[in-house]
């Protein structure tokens, strides 16, 4: 079946420095890839989603690319904010119908001033 | 964002107690979702109503049981519940007619304490 693996956190930046999140997945066929992010005491909110091989998906200074022949969806940002600090979730979901939309277990980011 | 708002926010019950949770979302979505989410542990899709029929029940226990009067409310009815029923419940909506593969909107959760 479909599934996400993703960077177990937490993961520890300096203000300024560049973030990767490392996302892997296994799916049938061609899935929707996502990204969310929860905030502290607060709910998950899409970040960003590409649907289709090479698509980029970039929002809030956060990107990340569809890459078929390696299976990943890698979120990126060239300068993190302490704003940034919150559990970022890697998500995918198949074409059809009926199928249901799997999550990564998250992975906790804490910016130091 | 106060497009998918979940009361109460917080909940301490007992085991022997009857409660309920509810979702409203004022984005004229067709599609609502109940998730569990627990520390350590993947977020749990519970339960999926798509134009206010259930299409989606993922095993999970009848002392939970969802209702979905109309599109624009969810609720979660909460019966003899255990200690590790303990977590915070997120609601989502999204637009609907695709199923579960729209992006989804979630609320702020509730954050459930069985005693």
């Amino acid at each position: 079946g479909n599934s996400v693996t993703q960077m177990e956190g937490p993961v520890t930046l300096s203000e300024e420095a560049f973030l990767t999140i490392n996302c892997t997945y296994t799916a049938t066929g061609y899935p929707s890839l996502f990204w969310y992010v929860q905030y502290p005491g607060e709910g998950l909110q899409l970040l960003l989603k590409a649907t289709k091989a090479d698509d980029k998906g970039s929002n809030k200074g956060f990107e990340a690319t569809y890459r078929k022949e390696t299976t990943s969806f890698h979120l990126e940002k060239g300068s993190v904010q302490v704003s940034d600090s919150a559990v970022y979730f890697c998500a995918l979901t198949g074409r059809n119908r009926d199928d249901k939309i799997i999550f990564g277990k998250g992975t906790r980011l804490h910016i130091l001033p | 964002e106060t497009g998918v708002t979940q009361t109460p926010r917080h909940l301490v019950m007992g085991m022997t107690n009857k409660k309920s949770l509810k979702c409203e979302q004022h984005l004229g979505h067709n599609a609502m979702y109940w998730y569990k989410q627990s520390a350590k542990k993947p977020l749990e899709l519970m339960f999926v109503y798509n134009f206010k029929e259930q299409t989606e029940n993922n095993s999970v226990p009848s002392r939970f049981s969802p209702e979905c009067p109309n599109s624009s409310h969810l609720f979660l009815h909460l019966h003899t519940l255990q200690p590790e029923d303990s977590a915070l419940y997120l609601c989502a909506s999204s637009p609907g007619g695709q199923g579960i593969t729209d992006t989804q909107y979630f609320g702020p959760g509730t954050r459930l304490t069985v005693l």
